[in-house]
């Protein structure tokens, strides 16, 4: 049962437009979600974060939003750059757990 | 600041083989440790995570096994690799309760 679920699992956007990226899960006692980034045979790295006593969080180009009624959250990147193109993964969480469940990932390229 | 090793970057071992790769990090104590491994398009699938010395909990009954020796030592083992072992092996450390988790650079293991 895929419990964190990245229906899209690949995206183009040009360069210079917005990317959003979706991400949907069943549980409804996930409360921290984690936005990363993974190049090629490279481990993945931590992009952004969300608890869920917010819906929007913002850090530079990247900005998360979650919406707790309809368990879905999205990352937006804005101005999309080529050297965003990588894998991007979710993962949640709920309180008093040591783990993480990870989307199956979507594949964004970004076209000059 | 915390980094974190894990080697060899790539193997390629033969089927029926054993297997060790060890995972170590630097600048933390009592972190939570992780073994993830990616097969081939596939989303990242939780192996084995450790809260604390000799404790291993294991995410999917399969070929492998974790141990961790050390505070901050991680190893993965097999005593017979089969070929579905191939895949990208990623160690990861976090601390304390839905601490985010970092990623080391992964190996490549390839079974032959």
């Amino acid at each position: 049962d895929q419990q964190v679920k990245q229906n899209s699992p690949s995206l183009s956007v040009q360069e210079g437009r917005i990317s959003i990226l979706n991400c949907d899960y069943t549980n409804s006692m996930f409360d921290y979600f984690l936005w990363y980034k993974k190049y090629p045979a490279e481990g993945p790295t931590f992009l952004i974060s969300i608890s869920s006593i917010k819906d929007k969080n913002e850090d530079g180009r990247f900005t998360v939003f979650l919406n707790k009624s309809a368990k879905h959250l999205s990352l937006h990147i804005v101005p999309s750059q080529p050297g965003d193109s990588a894998v991007y993964f979710c993962a949640a969480s709920y309180s008093g757990t040591y783990k993480y469940i990870f989307g199956t990932g979507t594949r964004l390229k970004v076209l000059a | 600041s915390q980094t974190i090793h894990q080697w060899p970057a790539t193997l390629v071992q033969p089927v029926g083989s054993p297997l060790s790769l060890e995972c170590t990090v630097e600048g933390t104590s009592n972190p939570n440790l992780y073994w993830y491994r990616q097969a081939a398009g596939r989303g990242l699938q939780l192996l084995f995570y450790s809260v604390g010395i000799g404790q291993i909990s294991s995410e999917v009954p399969q070929n492998l096994s974790a141990s961790r020796p050390q505070d901050r030592q991680f190893i993965l083992s097999s005593k017979k690799l089969l070929l579905s072992d191939s895949g990208f092996y990623l160690c990861a450390w976090s601390v304390g309760i839905e601490g985010v988790e970092y990623f080391g650079p992964g190996t490549r293991l390839t079974v032959l």
